[in-house]
């Protein structure tokens, strides 16, 4: 079967630095995708990763491994409107994606 | 302002009740999709539509139908709702299918009594 891990929350301090990590086990490979939830709203676009490595954007980066099946997000200088949960999402053989349960980040002042 | 919109906003129905939730987008995606989000769970795909006159089914297609007669249009009814229907519906779409990004609606809360 295809599964996406991640955790299911996970808390910080304002200004700190957090890394949400994701693996998954899928049928096929074609892309990963980071999308950002605030409460009760519509998940918005992040990252998108298809080789292995870093992708830097701003404040967000988002990093690759295939060979491992996991991936992760890395938030910098947090700020109090990045609580929101972080869904990860796996494009399958078929290009379909596949969607982790998503983890909830609270941040603390 | 671009984007996906999406009626109603939420809604209450008695189960055994037909409802179409009404998804537009103005972007001239040619990909569409609806997913329904429900808590501890990821997204998962109802139906989807890679053009204008063909659709798809997803991993929970049961008790859904879509039609996609134009390019702004992906209307989800449920036939006879059930209490198992009760979710937040989301419509997205993407330029083209694949690995296009998803740009999401504002989604539907939908509870079934």
């Amino acid at each position: 079967g295809q599964n996406i891990d991640q955790p299911t929350e996970m808390t910080a301090t304002e200004g700190a630095i957090v890394q949400i990590n994701c693996t998954y086990q899928t049928s096929g490979f074609n892309g990963l995708f980071w999308y950002q939830q605030h409460a009760g709203e519509a998940p918005t676009f992040l990252s998108y990763n298809v080789l292995d490595g870093l992708e830097e954007k701003g404040r967000f980066s988002s990093f690759l491994s295939r060979s491992k099946g996991y991936s992760y997000l890395l938030l910098k200088e947090l700020q109090m409107k990045d609580s929101a949960s972080y869904l990860c999402a796996v494009s399958d053989s078929n290009y379909q994606l596949i969607w982790g349960a998503g983890t909830k980040l609270i941040i603390k002042p | 302002i671009a984007g996906i919109t999406q009626a109603p906003t939420s809604q209450i129905l008695a189960a055994g009740r037909r409802m179409t939730l009404r998804c537009t987008q103005d972007m001239r995606h040619n990909a569409m999709y609806w997913y329904r989000q429900d808590l501890g769970l990821g997204l998962r795909l109802i139906h989807y539509s890679n053009t204008a006159g063909t659709t798809g089914k997803g991993e929970v297609p049961d008790g859904y139908s879509v039609s996609r007669a134009n390019t702004d249009d992906f209307p989800l009814t449920l036939a006879s709702a059930v209490p198992s229907q009760t979710s937040v519906y989301f419509c997205a779409s993407s330029e083209g299918e694949g690995t296009d990004t998803q740009y999401f609606g504002p989604g539907t809360r939908l509870t079934v009594l």
